[in-house]
């Protein structure tokens, strides 16, 4: 089925731990985005790539990288991982012009950090 | 900046019976667009419905309609006819010039049998 691809879609994490959140879509977006979802709240932007190639800070990118390996595959590094940062993770893409932006979301990656 | 506002943390409405999600918002895009998702208990983000700020009507899908007020910088969402499947979260969104969603808090709403 054409959309976003998370993986993993579970993984629980020791404090101080990296892993690599992998997003990948196959609809040829040019831009794609890593959100965060806290408990009883709404989604916050992480970090976004407007284009291959690059990469801009959103609301809350303290902790985390970003790389846009190609126009697919956009993936969210945790380098350290803290308690701070268990979340649902959101990875989505969209494409200028198109009606409704095209926003597209991944199913989540639920993580938790112990 | 760019903020969405969803004052109503929860709300009941009984099957069969219409029902508005308050919005309001705050952008300094001169174009915007406007969203709704709907996030069901198995967590994933369903799109509802979209309001660019240049369309002239209220957008409408199926059950869903978007009463857009841009004077009141308010985009509520009305869904008739409430099934039980409509119990859920709904966030309202705002994307500006750069495409990066800002969302509410959300709403959870429950549909009562």
């Amino acid at each position: 089925n054409a959309g976003v691809t998370q993986t993993p879609k579970f993984q629980v994490l020791k404090t101080g731990q990296s892993m690599t959140l992998q997003c990948a879509q196959d609809m040829n977006h040019n831009s794609m985005y890593w959100y965060r979802q806290d408990p009883g709240m709404g989604l916050r932007l992480i970090y976004y790539s407007a284009s291959e190639g690059t990469t801009d800070k959103g609301e809350v990118p303290n902790g985390y990288n970003v790389s846009r390996l190609n126009k697919r595959e956009f993936s969210l590094r945790l380098e350290s991982a803290a308690p701070s940062q268990t979340s649902v993770y959101f990875c989505a893409s969209s494409e200028l012009g198109t009606t409704n932006y095209g926003y597209t979301f991944g199913s989540g990656t639920r993580l938790t950090v112990v | 900046a760019q903020k969405i506002t969803q004052t109503q943390p929860g709300m009941f409405v009984q099957e069969k019976e219409a029902v508005t999600l308050d919005c309001t918002y705050d952008t300094s895009d001169p174009s915007y667009g406007l969203f709704w998702y709907k996030q069901p208990s198995s967590g994933e983000m369903i799109f509802l419905i979209y309001q660019g700020s240049y369309d002239q009507q209220n957008a409408t899908e199926g059950r869903y309609s978007l009463n857009f007020q841009k004077a009141r910088k308010s985009a509520n969402l009305v869904i008739s006819a409430s099934q039980l499947g409509d119990s859920a979260m709904y966030f309202c969104a705002i994307g500006g010039s750069a495409r990066q969603l800002t969302f509410g808090s959300g709403t959870q709403l429950t549909v009562l049998p």
